[in-house]
């Protein structure tokens, strides 16, 4: 049964960096074709997707954040970190972290994390 | 970046009748080599986070009803609830995976009317 939890703090101030960790199980980040996805969502509004790390520790990022954005992964502790500097009141939202199956079982997000909210205020 | 536009933003249907959601990629999301279409359905319920229904444009995800069905290909794209219960109000996001940077529709709100 895999499961993912999204932690971090709930509050940032703008300007600042923050750091969300997500600690899987059910899976493990070196079998090939598996990978770990960034999502979020501010309130009311669409899906963003953020960043993907995969087993091989190829990463991709959004155009629009790549700059602002950093994911890793530590396979023994079961976990995987974005970082993103530079948090604005438009960073305000839910951030998910998601399962990508290999290619072969379709190469998608088939489960996600509950979520953890990122508030930005000064 | 590929754009996903959906459409409608919102639908109230009844209850037992047919909801139909589409979804146009700006580009083809069709993998030639092995004739699969890179793109999936989410349905997201308030306060939860978004699930897998259909994977490959048609693929029922294990455990998702029938009544939840996925047509189109390369650049349109349709999610079909063949007869809307209760519990299907949602929003509902198609998503292509077939290249980075990934997209999501803007969602589509289902409710009864």
């Amino acid at each position: 049964q895999i499961t993912l939890k999204e932690s971090g703090p709930t509050l940032v101030k703008p300007t600042q960096t923050v750091t969300l960790t997500c600690t899987f199980s059910g899976f493990s980040l070196t079998t090939t074709g598996v990978g770990v996805g960034w999502i979020r969502q501010p309130p009311g509004k669409a899906l963003e997707w953020l960043a993907l790390i995969y087993w091989d520790d190829d990463k991709r990022y959004s155009s629009s954040l790549a700059s602002r954005l950093t994911v890793t992964k530590d396979t023994s502790k079961n976990q995987v970190v974005l970082t993103m500097t530079n948090m604005g009141p438009v960073d305000t939202a839910t951030y998910y972290c998601a399962h990508r199956r290999p290619a072969t079982k379709g190469a998608v997000f088939d489960m996600w994390g509950q979520g953890t909210t990122v508030i930005v205020s000064s | 970046d590929i754009v996903l536009t959906q459409s409608p933003d919102s639908l109230a249907v009844s209850l037992g009748e047919r909801a139909t959601i589409n979804c146009k990629s700006s580009r083809s999301v069709l993998y030639n080599s092995y004739k699969d279409n890179y793109l999936a359905w989410f349905q997201q319920k308030p306060g939860q986070p978004p699930t897998l229904l259909i994977y490959w444009a048609s693929t029922r995800e294990s455990g998702v009803p029938d009544r939840f069905s996925g047509s189109g290909s390369g650049t349109d794209f349709t999610l079909t609830i063949s007869s809307l219960q209760a519990e299907d109000v949602a929003v509902y996001y198609c998503h292509q995976y077939y290249s980075t940077p990934l997209t999501f529709g803007g969602g589509t709100k289902v409710e009864i009317k």
